[in-house]
């Protein structure tokens, strides 16, 4: 049972484009939670999803921020517009019910933006 | 969910046990203790958690003193392989927000061969 997967695993953005991170969350998980790391900081909740469905989305920003799980397909974290604040570590969580003890975290992708 | 203090770094004598604290006086009657680690550039690993009674897992040993002010992470023979930060985390057991995850600095545990 393959993990959660990220990728890209490093991305590479210049100021003012925009950045996607995707997530497939591992089999039989249909809730997928996304996390951000600042240099030297833990993570810090952004937002969580189900099918179709944003829960709560009340760690974004409330700018250039977006994600989207749908039906088919991995989750998608979208920024737009990247800043040079927004480099950090994008970890993304899945499992198979929201108080399920374990979120079982994937590998992460590195956003740079220069 | 409740605030948590951990020192931030703390050295292990590979195969000696490795005691990891953890306060979190404000800890409401309804709130987990979670810990999770992150080995340098992975994703956080869950490792356990418990409410009120000690825990044990393959992982490690979870000590909550009676009044659950605080908490020790025991790992019993920690190993190079163990090094990483290790995060202490409250978090309510069900309705709003009890999904979130809120990390703090955590501590550096280095295993000195």
């Amino acid at each position: 049972n393959a993990g959660v997967m990220q990728n890209p695993r490093h991305l590479v953005r210049r100021r003012g484009q925009e950045a996607r991170l995707r997530c497939s969350p591992m089999k039989g998980h249909s809730h997928v939670y996304w996390y951000r790391q600042l240099p030297e900081e833990g993570l810090k909740f952004m937002v969580y999803l189900q099918k179709e469905n944003i829960i709560d989305e009340s760690g974004m920003p409330k700018e250039r921020f977006s994600a989207e799980f749908p039906k088919e397909g991995p989750s998608i974290l979208r920024i737009q517009q990247v800043v040079r604040g927004d480099s950090a570590a994008y970890f993304c969580a899945s499992s198979p019910s929201p108080t399920t003890y374990e979120q079982y975290f994937g590998p992460g992708t590195r956003l740079t933006v220069t | 969910d409740a605030k948590t203090t951990q020192p931030t770094s703390m050295d292990c004598a590979e195969g000696r046990a490795a005691n990891l604290p953890c306060n979190h006086s404000t800890i409401s009657g309804n709130e987990y203790v979670y810990w999770y680690r992150q080995i340098h550039s992975q994703g956080p690993q869950y490792i356990i958690h418990g409410l009120k009674n000690n825990e044990t897992n393959e992982m490690a040993s979870l000590i909550i003193t009676e009044d659950r002010k605080s908490s020790t992470l025991i790992l019993p023979h920690a190993t190079l392989r163990d090094t990483a930060v290790y995060y202490c985390i409250v978090r309510v057991d069900s309705g709003a927000g009890s999904y979130q995850l809120t990390f703090g600095k955590g501590t550096k545990l280095s295993v000195i061969p």
